[in-house]
């Protein structure tokens, strides 16, 4: 494909469902990095991969979420037991490198997740 | 912590006239990169323009141009002959070495026909 995709696009759980959220980077891309887009705000970064190592997860706001990206590609950002407070859309990112700082983020079109 | 603002949650212009949004930022570091992002309604996130700090020159992409005040920690967007297309929230962005992107809140442009 020739952009990031993410899936599912929208997610309704009931409060207390586990979630599993896909992003699927362009290829090649070494970097990835997953924000959280309340309502009307700017996105808030969770964390960062580079390749399967991640870098940085200073972002996730508990210890119900977790992110994996075991073959350096595809990650997944999985939510623990959802609360209300977890409705958001889900950015996934990626960048060709992470050497350098001015490389274009690709985003996807996002997953949006409402806890009912 | 690097932070940054966007003090206009929303603008207006006509068709075919001249937009400014503007954007301050705080950071102690003088190596970075500032970009302005477009999001179209229930559509994705895209790359209007980026700045590198160390450059003096200010950035242009057709009719979407920067005015980068280092010292003043400044970073406007100009959007000149605006279209009806150019509706969305724009957000700017500051970015360190390879590390995340921090936004603003965002300004959301309503275009005028």
């Amino acid at each position: 494909g020739a952009g990031v995709s993410q899936s599912p696009r929208y997610k309704v759980a009931k409060r207390g469902q586990d979630v599993a959220l896909r992003c699927d980077p362009i290829s090649g891309h070494v970097s990835l990095f997953w924000y959280q887009q309340a309502l009307g705000q700017g996105p808030e970064f969770l964390t960062y991969f580079q390749n399967e190592a991640q870098l940085d997860k200073s972002g996730l706001p508990s210890d119900r979420f977790f992110a994996e990206r075991p073959e350096g590609s595809v990650s997944t950002l999985k939510i623990q037991r959802t609360q209300q407070e977890d409705s958001a859309v889900y950015l996934c990112a990626s960048s060709f490198t992470g050497t350098s700082g001015g490389l274009e983020q690709f985003f996807g079109p996002g997953t949006r997740l409402t806890v009912l | 912590a690097q932070t940054v603002t966007q003090s206009q949650p929303e603008m207006s212009v006509q068709e075919a006239e001249t937009v400014t949004l503007s954007c301050t930022y705080d950071t102690s570091e003088s190596d970075y990169y500032l970009f302005w992002y477009k999001q179209p309604p229930s559509r994705q996130m895209i790359l209007v323009i980026r700045q590198e700090a160390y450059k003096q020159q200010n950035a242009t992409e057709n009719r979407f141009s920067v005015n980068f005040q280092k010292a003043a920690k400044s970073f406007s967007l100009k959007i000149s002959d605006s279209q009806l297309g150019d509706a969305a929230m724009y957000f700017c962005a500051y970015k360190r070495g390879a590390q995340k992107l921090v936004f603003g809140q965002g300004t959301r442009l309503t275009i005028n026909p």
